[in-house]
């Protein structure tokens, strides 16, 4: 088991309102990333992070924001969420073969 | 940016039938990589496979990483129902750091008992 924890792992919340999901690991690893997945669209990589303070944007990083403060948490923010972000988000750590995800967020945003 | 073809997008079989999956790109990688997801969880590693040609066992998966290195192929034989998933083709170029891995959008399998 890599330690990957994801927090929540269910979420309701209303439009306009600012939301932020934690991933949290245990060991040490440089690279995080943040992913949601959509029927029809399989995994879509929205940002990811190579050290402390260290990201960059992936494919579909509009409306998101990130932050890295220490090795172990890798922070995903909607700055106002709407409803085409409902979504399950998925956190993974880049393990040197392949990722090891979490067990993801459902976030519905109504 | 680049992309995985994976097909078929979802399969519905009898248990007991052996499946077939595959996913192409346009570009050459030097890893390709299997996952299955269960219903509500996380992907989960499954095969990785470093070698034009390679051919790589996991109990009843089998893979294999395509001579043209734009390929890779996953079969499963004698599928039973905790087989149900989602199956997802990764392709990375790894040059002595992580590199980031494509994913194909998804393989849905779906087996009667």
């Amino acid at each position: 088991d890599a330690g990957i924890t994801q927090s929540p792992r269910h979420k309701v919340t209303e439009t306009g309102t600012p939301v932020t999901l934690r991933c949290h690991q245990t060991e040490n690893h440089r690279y995080m990333y943040w992913y949601r997945q959509d029927p029809g669209h399989g995994l879509r990589l929205i940002h990811y992070s190579y050290g402390v303070k260290d990201t960059d944007k992936g494919e579909v990083s509009d409306g998101y924001s990130v932050s890295r403060s220490k090795t172990e948490d890798f922070l995903l923010t909607l700055e106002s969420a709407t409803s085409s972000q409902t979504s399950v988000y998925f956190c993974a750590i880049g393990t040197g073969v392949g990722y090891t995800f979490g067990s993801g967020t459902r976030l519905t945003v109504v | 940016g680049q992309q995985l073809n994976q097909s078929p997008q979802s399969m519905f079989i009898q248990e007991g039938e052996d499946v077939s999956m595959n996913c192409t790109s346009s570009s050459i990688f030097n890893t390709w990589l299997w996952y299955k997801q269960d219903p509500g969880e996380g992907p989960v590693l499954l095969i990785a496979l470093y070698k034009a040609g390679e051919l790589t066992s996991n109990g009843r998966l089998t893979a294999q990483f395509g001579i043209t290195r734009k390929d890779s192929f996953l079969n499963i034989s004698a599928s039973i129902p905790s087989d149900v998933g989602i199956y997802f083709c990764a392709g990375a170029n790894y040059g002595g750091s992580q590199g980031n891995l494509i994913f194909g959008k998804g393989t849905k399998l779906s087996v009667k008992p």
